[in-house]
Parts: C-alpha cells; structure tokens; sequence
C-alpha cells in the first residue's frame, strides 16, 4: 500500500487566495482525519470523518475552513480566503477501528504571504 | 476531557547515552489507548507504539523501551544507548476507547549530540 498520500507537499499562495488541500486516505480505512501543526499550538485536530461523514469539526478555527470528503478514496481541506495566520503543516492521517494508531500523510506545508 | 503533557520541551544528550521522555495523561474514561510517535526532521510522523489501559506490562523493542504506570498517569519512553539517528520530536498521544480522536502532547524534541 502506498500510505497515506497528502498534495501538494508544498504551497506558498498569498493571503486572499483560495488553497485546496488534497488527501488519499490507505484504502480500506474508515476514518480521515485532518490536523495542522504549528510551533505556537503543536498538533491540533481540525476534523475527522467516518464512512466519508464529518463526525467532529469543532477544531476548524473559523468559516474560512471548509473539510469535504466526496468519496472513501479522497479529502479536501479548502481556505478560503487564506491568511498568513494559517501557513502551517497540515497533516491528514487515515485509520481503521482496531488499528494500532493512525497512519500519517507526508503532510502539506502551506505558506501564506 | 482528554490532556497529554509532556513537560520536557527540549533534550540534548550525548550518543550513547540513555534517555527517558516523559508523558503524563489525564483521563476520566476507564478504557483508553496511549501512543508514541516519532516525528524526524523531515517532518513526516511515525506510529511507534500503541498501549491499551488494561495492559500494563512494559514493552521493549530493541533500543527502545516503554514504562506504563497507571498509578500516576505515566507512559515513559527511554531510548538505551541513544544514537544520532534517534534525534526528532516525539510526540505521547491518548484515545479514549471507542472514539477516533487522538489527542497530541506538545512533543519533546531530542537531539542527539555525535
């Protein structure tokens, strides 16, 4: 299995612009999960999805964040408009029940200027 | 409420030498999961452990060990003879049982002096 696959690995867009994040969760595994990653507030779940439903999105900051998982094989996180304030590593990671802990995309590290 | 604290922020230690990295968890649920995962320099996170709160038995793997004590909410990681390739952030995580979400310390970065 190739793991989770996270796109782009890098992003540099300036503030005001829509950023998409994309992520192909392992195949099989019924739980999505987004996180961002800062020095300020280290790991931070933004959301997470089961069976393709968005369970808990009480960690997306603001409206600004969107999550959408159209599919069992694919999830986008969408900033619109993008601040400077978001430039961090955004992380997806994909499970199973019963799985031993998640397994972790390469992650996405987003710059806003 | 779930909380990790890993109150180690920064640790430097000469190859070679042993190393432990502490994790304190707060939990009010009887069944929950405890983690450790590895986060090397170039960024990506690895899963290296999982416990479960029924299993208190410590673990070893190679250079790396892991003391579980539930009497004080601890879930320690000691690297034996540490080596340069052990230098990353390492981050203790739990989840209650029966929900999906984990919930992250603020990692202890380590480095490992040749």
């Amino acid at each position: 299995d190739a793991g989770v696959i996270q796109s782009p690995r890098h992003e540099v867009t300036e503030m005001g612009q829509e950023v998409t994040l994309r992520c192909k969760p392992i195949s099989g595994h019924d739980y999505l999960f987004w996180y961002r990653q800062t020095m300020m507030r280290g790991l931070e779940l933004l959301i997470y999805f089961n069976n393709n439903v968005p369970i808990d999105d009480s960690g997306m900051p603001e409206d600004r964040f969107s999550a959408k998982m159209p599919n069992a094989s694919f999830s986008t996180l969408k900033i619109q408009p993008s601040e400077p304030r978001d430039s961090a590593v955004y992380f997806c990671a994909s499970s199973t029940v019963g799985d031993y802990g998640y397994t972790f995309g390469s992650g996405t590290r987003l710059t806003v200027v | 409420a779930q909380k990790v604290t890993q109150a180690q922020t920064e640790i430097s230690v000469v190859e070679k030498e042993d190393v432990t990295l502490d994790c304190v968890y707060e939990t009010r649920d009887t069944t929950y999961y405890l983690f450790w995962y590895k986060q090397p320099p170039s960024g990506e996170l690895v899963f290296l452990i999982r416990r479960n709160s029924f299993d208190e038995q410590n673990e070893i793997s190679g250079r790396y060990s892991w003391n579980f004590q539930k009497s004080t909410s601890s879930f320690n990681f000691t690297i034996t003879a540490s080596q340069v390739v052990d230098s990353a952030v390492y981050f203790c995580a739990l989840r209650p049982g029966g929900y999906q979400k984990v919930t992250f310390g603020t990692g202890t970065k380590l480095q490992v002096i040749p």
